[in-house]
């Protein structure tokens, strides 16, 4: 299965800042399907980024994906207070579907 | 609107089994494949299975093979996963997610459950 590694664990940050996340794969993911999801606690996860850089309907623009092969990045160009959460990368290329281990955005 | 909601929160003894519903709303059910993902506390996500609505023809995650069942009822628009031979170490919360329309087994999961915690204790 395809291992998803997202680095840093943690990004400690302050509102305005940019924040920029990777995700990186132990096999080549192809048609870039990757995926992006929010988590806040006691939610369930929301969906941001599709297809490595699509944003989901209604996610705001300072939310950006890019990346392809095995290496991929999200980008919040100015961090607002809401967007401190869990973020996970997710393939669904092959079977079975991974999710990365998350990397938490916090106020520093 | 586009919606799942799923039953209620649920407490279990080691070795007995939960099942838990999901409920669609405000789109085709039979037109999107239903997945399971479960988290453990201060866990990630880890996917479970998948249910085609339609015919009913599921997969399983290997790690969960023999312990999980998904079905579904079309005539009330809900799917179902059940896991048996609970342990301490299912202590979690079960989500359904839908695939997003267009995709076809895997996708991206844009409709997501409000989540179903279980807590297994003697």
């Amino acid at each position: 299965e395809i291992v998803l590694t997202q680095s840093p664990g943690t990004l400690s940050m302050s509102p305005g800042e940019r924040a920029t996340l990777s995700c990186r794969a132990t096999e080549n993911i192809s048609n870039s399907y990757l995926a992006w999801y929010q988590q806040k606690p006691g939610q369930a996860p929301r969906l941001l980024i599709y297809g490595a850089s699509r944003r989901a309907t209604g996610i705001p623009d300072r939310f950006s994906g890019r990346g392809s092969g095995t290496d991929f990045t999200l980008t919040i160009s100015r961090l607002e207070p809401e967007d401190f959460a869990v973020y996970y990368c997710q393939q669904y290329d092959t079977s079975p579907p991974t999710f990365g281990q998350g990397t938490k955005v916090e106020s520093k | 609107q586009v919606q799942l909601v799923q039953s209620g929160a649920e407490v279990k003894k080691p070795g007995a089994s939960v099942k838990v519903s999901c409920k669609a709303s405000g789109y085709t059910f039979t037109g999107s494949y239903m997945h399971w993902v479960r988290q453990a506390p201060g866990q990630g996500l880890e996917w479970m299975g998948w249910i085609n609505p339609y015919s009913g023809d599921t997969t399983y995650a290997e790690k969960f093979q023999g312990r999980v069942t998904m079905t579904r009822d079309t005539s009330i628009n809900t799917a179902y996963m059940e896991l048996s031979r609970l342990t301490s170490d299912d202590t979690a919360v079960f989500y359904c997610t839908r695939v997003a329309v267009g995709f076809g087994i895997y996708g991206t999961f844009d409709i997501w459950g409000q989540g179903t915690m279980v807590t297994v204790s003697s």
